[in-house]
């Protein structure tokens, strides 16, 4: 059974550029949620999508955007990117309030 | 708001030892979730642990347990026989109850080293 698997695992772009980061959810599992993560630090919840729809959203600006295809698989995009964008994002998908599953995450730097 | 506090940015344990990890965190409501998760340099978020507010009892999970104390709103980790493959960065994270979606909230982390 595939736990969560998170596209590509390493990402370089250039301020001013647009990203997409891609995520499986675990077999069964109908909700995703990105986080960001900066070295060191707590992920930060930036939105949860459930049915094809952004369900919840954390204190991050309208250049981070999202989808959730009928497949529960789902994007992450940062547009105009800033060097402050630069981070771990992490997908966790769940069918339940506590049972999460995290993807190892997607390293994006911004240069 | 809810927050999470982690006080200590790191510990260290001697193989074989007992370590306490602490978290405090603040919330008005009365049902939520608890968790204690684990991320080695592999990244990936891994559940610990995880405690549902309304039971008194605390979590234990073999070598790991919880001392949760509500009205302190205090949770910290208690590992025991500490192993080599324990040393990783720890998180708290809060969950609000009553609602069958959300986000979790996470401390800053906690980073444990283990010596053989």
């Amino acid at each position: 059974d595939a736990g969560v698997t998170q596209s590509p695992t390493h990402l370089i772009k250039t301020r001013g550029q647009q990203v997409t980061l891609r995520c499986s959810p675990k077999s069964g599992h109908d909700t995703v949620s990105w986080y960001q993560q900066a070295l060191g630090q707590g992920p930060q919840f930036i939105f949860q999508y459930y049915e094809e729809e952004e369900r919840q959203r954390g204190n991050f600006p309208d250049r981070f955007s999202g989808h959730q295809y009928p497949n529960y698989s789902s994007e992450l995009n940062v547009n105009a990117l800033l060097l402050g964008d630069s981070a771990l994002y992490l997908c966790a998908s769940s069918l339940s309030q506590w049972g999460y599953t995290f993807g190892s995450g997607t390293r994006l730097t911004v240069v | 708001a809810q927050t999470v506090t982690q006080s200590q940015p790191e510990m260290s344990v001697q193989e074989a030892e007992t370590v306490t990890l602490s978290c405090t965190y603040d919330t008005s409501e009365s049902d939520y979730y608890l968790f204690w998760y684990k991320q080695p340099p592999s990244r990936q978020m891994i559940l610990v642990i995880r405690q549902e507010a309304y039971k008194q009892q605390n979590a234990t999970e073999n070598r790991f347990s919880v001392n949760f104390q509500k009205a302190a709103k205090s949770f910290s980790l208690k590992i025991s026989d500490s192993q080599l493959g324990d040393a990783a960065m720890y998180f708290c994270a809060y969950h609000a109850g009553g609602t069958s979606y959300g986000k979790l909230t996470f401390g800053q982390g906690t980073i444990l080293t283990v010596h053989p």
